[in-house]
């Protein structure tokens, strides 16, 4: 079975732009996250979604925002882009999005932006 | 106070020692706890979960929780150089899974 995949790999940007990521989880699985990881430190929880619902939200802006789809893929849209919001961006997929599932990591979107 | 704390190595061992990773978290009410591998420039893979107090044994890896201590450990036995990574202990808070990670400790193993 394939794993999680996300698109596009690397992205490059500039400030005030806008990008959309995209994810596709492990077939069967209904729950995505997103994360946010800065270089030296651990992920940071920014959405999750089960269902086509937001089960939760981290402290993130309001520039962020997401959905996810029928398919149960999903697109994390990130507006008015600063310096600071490169990163690399992971989706983890899990079955049912409960605290004892595992979630599992995709590839990861690197963004950069200039 | 960091909600996952980490100290962030680089831990080095010799080949075929036990190393031995410790994270500490803040929230009594934290009740799934994980260990991730991350290496350079890829994503983090799950090595273990625990989610009682005691040890739980896979392959070369032993988990460790104390919920009274709100200490979780990881110990790798017969290190390799291919263990030569950062391991992210992440905790489960409340509804959902948000996975709350520390900063990483980045272990090399030598040859």
């Amino acid at each position: 079975d394939a794993g999680v995949t996300q698109s596009p790999t690397h992205l490059i940007k500039t400030r005030g732009q806008h990008v959309t990521l995209r994810c596709s989880p492990i077939s069967g699985h209904k729950s995505v996250s997103w994360y946010q990881q800065v270089l030296g430190q651990g992920p940071q929880f920014i959405f999750q979604y089960y269902e086509k619902e937001e089960r939760g939200r981290g402290n993130f802006p309001d520039r962020f925002s997401a959905r996810q789809f029928p398919n149960y893929s999903s697109e994390l849209n990130v507006n008015a882009l600063l310096l600071g919001d490169s990163a690399l961006y992971l989706c983890a997929s899990s079955l049912l999005g409960t605290h004892t599932d595992t979630q599992y990591f995709g590839p990861g979107t690197r963004l950069t932006v200039l | 106070q960091k909600e996952v704390e980490q100290n962030s190595g680089p831990l080095s061992v010799p080949e075929g020692a036990i190393a031995s990773l410790n994270c500490t978290y803040s929230d009594r009410g934290s009740q799934s706890f994980f260990w991730y591998r991350q290496y350079s420039g890829k994503s983090p893979e799950l090595i273990m979960s625990i989610y009682s107090n005691g040890d739980k044994e896979d392959g070369r890896f032993t988990a460790q929780l104390n919920k009274a201590s709100q200490y979780v450990s990881l110990l790798i036995r017969d290190s390799q150089p291919s263990d030569s990574a950062t391991y992210l202990c992440a905790v489960i808070t409340g509804g959902g899974n948000k996975l709350t990670f520390g900063t990483g400790t980045q272990l090399k193993v030598e040859l």
